[in-house]
């Protein structure tokens, strides 16, 4: 089976600039997570989709938001960038309910300036 | 709320000694515990897992045991390779409301020496 793939796997933008970033989950998979990793907060959740619907979500601004497509393929976007926003943001699909097991993709290295 | 601490770092050991990360957690529920490993530039892998209290994960050369009485999951493996260098990250989630939300610690980067 292939693995979570993310796109783009760089990315650098511009302070006040929208990005958006996608991510195709293990197949039959049908919950995917994003996560951001950075050097002072560590590994933070963001949000999870499960069926098209978000079920849990981190604490983070209303700037940062995502979707699911019927396919289970997600895309998370990031509004009015700040520097701040610098960071690796992973994606990580399960298998479905409650396991909480889950598999990474690379992630998508993006840098703001 | 749920937690996950895990020993500072980095570690350096040498070949073929004997490596132990300790992490500890804070729960309210029923976790699932993980070992996550994180190589350079990639992404994080799943090393192993236990789902309850006594349960022991394994997975090349690596273990961990759920201990619920000191709410621990420590990762151990006998003799380490240069291979091994990464850094490992212990985790939860809680299964009891359905979701896949994992609770990751700080990371520990371990670096290991011919």
């Amino acid at each position: 089976k292939a693995g979570v793939t993310q796109t783009p796997r760089y990315l650098i933008k511009t302070r006040g600039q929208q990005v958006t970033l996608s991510c195709s989950p293990i197949s039959g998979h049908r919950s995917v997570s994003w996560y951001q990793q950075t050097p002072g907060q560590g590994l933070q959740f963001l949000f999870e989709y499960f069926s098209e619907t978000q079920r849990n979500k981190g604490n983070f601004p209303g700037r940062f938001s995502g979707r699911q497509f019927s396919n289970s393929r997600s895309e998370m976007n990031v509004s009015t960038l700040e520097l701040g926003d610098s960071a690796l943001y992973l994606c990580a699909s399960g298998p479905g309910q409650g396991q909480g097991e889950q598999y990474f993709g690379p992630g998508t290295r993006l840098t703001v300036t | 709320g749920d937690s996950v601490t895990q020993m500072e770092g980095p570690v350096t050991l040498s070949e073929e000694a004997f490596l132990t990360i300790n992490c500890t957690y804070t729960a309210t529920g029923y976790p699932s515990l993980f070992w996550y490993v994180q190589y350079p530039g990639e992404g994080l892998q799943l090393l192993l897992k236990a789902t309850k209290a006594d349960d022991k994960g394994s997975n090349k050369g690596f273990e961990a045991t759920y201990r619920k009485e000191t709410t621990s999951f420590h990762l151990e493996k006998g003799s380490v390779q240069v291979s091994d260098s990464a850094v490992y990250f212990c985790a939860l989630s809680d299964p009891s409301g359905g979701y896949n939300k994992l609770i990751f610690g700080a990371g520990t980067r371990l670096a290991v020496h011919p």
